[in-house]
């Protein structure tokens, strides 16, 4: 079974940092691709960010571009999102995606992992 | 960036009914799209992808249609469990985009 676990949200104050990660399980973590996708309370979602299965491409939102990098350890398994810079606006909920290539649909999201950006 | 636009942006419906949301894409993104639904306090979850190809273990009373800028989904005969809001994606491009979501309620 396919299970992503993101991780690492919490309340941080605007201009301040924050790295979410995400775990994988159920498939071959270093044969995907993964995205970042992000829902403001009661809006609706945006795409974040996207990370070749090697980690070798990489791609961002003009929303984050120069603040907000995205990395992954296929070792572990595992996918991060750090963010810098962070303003209010990045308040949302920040889910992990599954990213089937070119040609094919994001598949498995994450439960997602809530960030707060307030004083 | 590509934009995408769904209608009606609320849908009221009862069990049994068929409707059907259309999305629109400000240019061509030829058979590039997915259709997600999601529930409260829930991730979306994919429907259809490459405009009308269900995936794996969704029921048949969901169909997809389009190519090019227009596009829509067909629920055909509402159950209970269909009531959500429902997001039409495109990825013909990296940085993917959606459609500012479908709100289907009970009437």
């Amino acid at each position: 079974e396919v299970q992503l676990v993101e991780s690492g949200g919490g309340l941080v104050q605007p201009g301040g940092s924050l790295r979410v990660s995400c775990e994988a399980s159920g498939f071959t973590f270093s044969s995907y691709e993964m995205d970042w996708v992000r829902q403001a309370p009661g809006k609706g979602l945006e795409w974040v960010s996207y990370i070749s299965s090697s980690g070798s491409s990489l791609d961002y939102a003009d929303s984050v571009k120069g603040r907000f990098t995205i990395s992954r350890d296929n070792a572990k398994n595992s996918l991060y999102l750090q963010m810098n810079s962070l303003r209010g606006e990045d308040t949302a909920v920040y889910y992990c995606v599954r990213d089937r290539g070119w040609g094919l649909p994001l598949d498995y999201w994450g439960q997602g992992t809530l960030v707060t950006v307030s004083s | 960036d590509i934009q995408m636009t769904q209608s009606p942006s609320t849908l009221s419906a009862s069990v049994g009914d068929r409707v059907t949301i259309t999305c629109r894409a400000s240019q061509s993104i030829s058979i590039w799209l997915a259709w997600y639904q999601q529930k409260p306090g829930k991730a979306p979850k994919l429907l259809i992808f490459k405009a009308s190809s269900l995936e794996n273990g969704v029921p048949s009373r969901f169909s997809g249609r389009g190519s090019g800028t227009e596009f829509t989904l067909t629920i055909s005969s509402l159950q209970p469990d269909d009531f959500a809001t429902y997001y039409c994606q495109q990825y013909d491009t990296r940085s993917v985009t959606f459609g500012q979501g479908t709100k289907l309620e009970i009437k």
